[in-house]
């Protein structure tokens, strides 16, 4: 157990559907991280919070939003999905104050099958 | 961030060394060689990190050269659990005002089976 739980683990839904993909962060880090995996893309950055602002935006789509809660979860919202959503979404959490990409810890995923 | 080069796939046998490399030609002064693993579509795990110095830790150890244009990761005892996609990531550390800047941005990383 890495301390960064996701939930859920597996999620199949329809084509136009929307769902949410919760993280909570192991505890006493501050900043949020959410990365796509899919087959023919490899792990891509796709948004970072810090106390419950937006840092850092990678390639995530107008599709997609997210946000991180006073208690420091976050959500991530995929809306109007499509097939080529599918993929492992993973969360990632790292210390305050700034030590650096070594104090990120990965959650085990959410596998979203869009069909 | 600069950009890395990893070998797609090597092997190791099981009980050996397991020396992966990674070229970062264009790393600049002030970022850090990342390694994270990734064992079968579980979360990357970190594995270590440095800056010019070579490290060691419990799960490895890595070796910068002088120029800081390459390095390599060594697992000096591979075992069949090892087997995995190593990432080497090259990034910066920076702390602005107390926030945690410095994205990963993974690579194809190098896929390491190894064999009994």
């Amino acid at each position: 157990d890495s301390g960064v739980t996701q939930t859920p683990k597996h999620l199949i839904t329809a084509t136009g559907q929307r769902v949410t993909l919760r993280c909570s962060p192991r505890s006493g880090d501050l900043s949020v991280y959410w990365y796509q995996q899919s087959l023919d893309q490899g792990l891509q950055f796709l948004i970072q919070y810090y106390n419950g602002e937006e840092r850092a935006k990678g390639n995530i789509l107008e599709r997609f939003s997210a946000q991180q809660f006073p208690d420091l979860h976050s959500e991530l919202n995929l809306s109007s999905l499509e097939l080529g959503d599918s993929a492992l979404y993973f969360c990632a959490s790292s210390v305050a104050g700034g030590r650096g990409a070594y104090g990120y810890t990965f959650g085990s995923g959410t596998r979203l099958t869009v069909v | 961030d600069a950009k890395t080069t990893q070998p797609t796939s090597m092997d190791c046998a099981e009980g050996r060394a397991a020396n992966l490399p990674c070229n970062h030609s264009t790393i600049s002064g002030n970022e850090y060689v990342y390694w994270y693993r990734q064992i079968h579509s579980q979360g990357p795990q970190y594995i270590i990190h440095g800056l010019k110095n070579n490290e060691t830790n419990e799960m490895a150890s890595l070796i910068i050269t002088e120029d800081r244009k390459s390095s390599t990761l060594i697992l000096p005892h591979a075992t069949l659990r090892d087997t995995a996609v190593y990432y080497c990531i090259v990034s910066s550390a920076s702390n602005a005002g107390g926030t945690s800047y410095g994205k990963l941005t993974f690579g194809q990383g190098t896929i390491l089976t190894v064999h009994p």
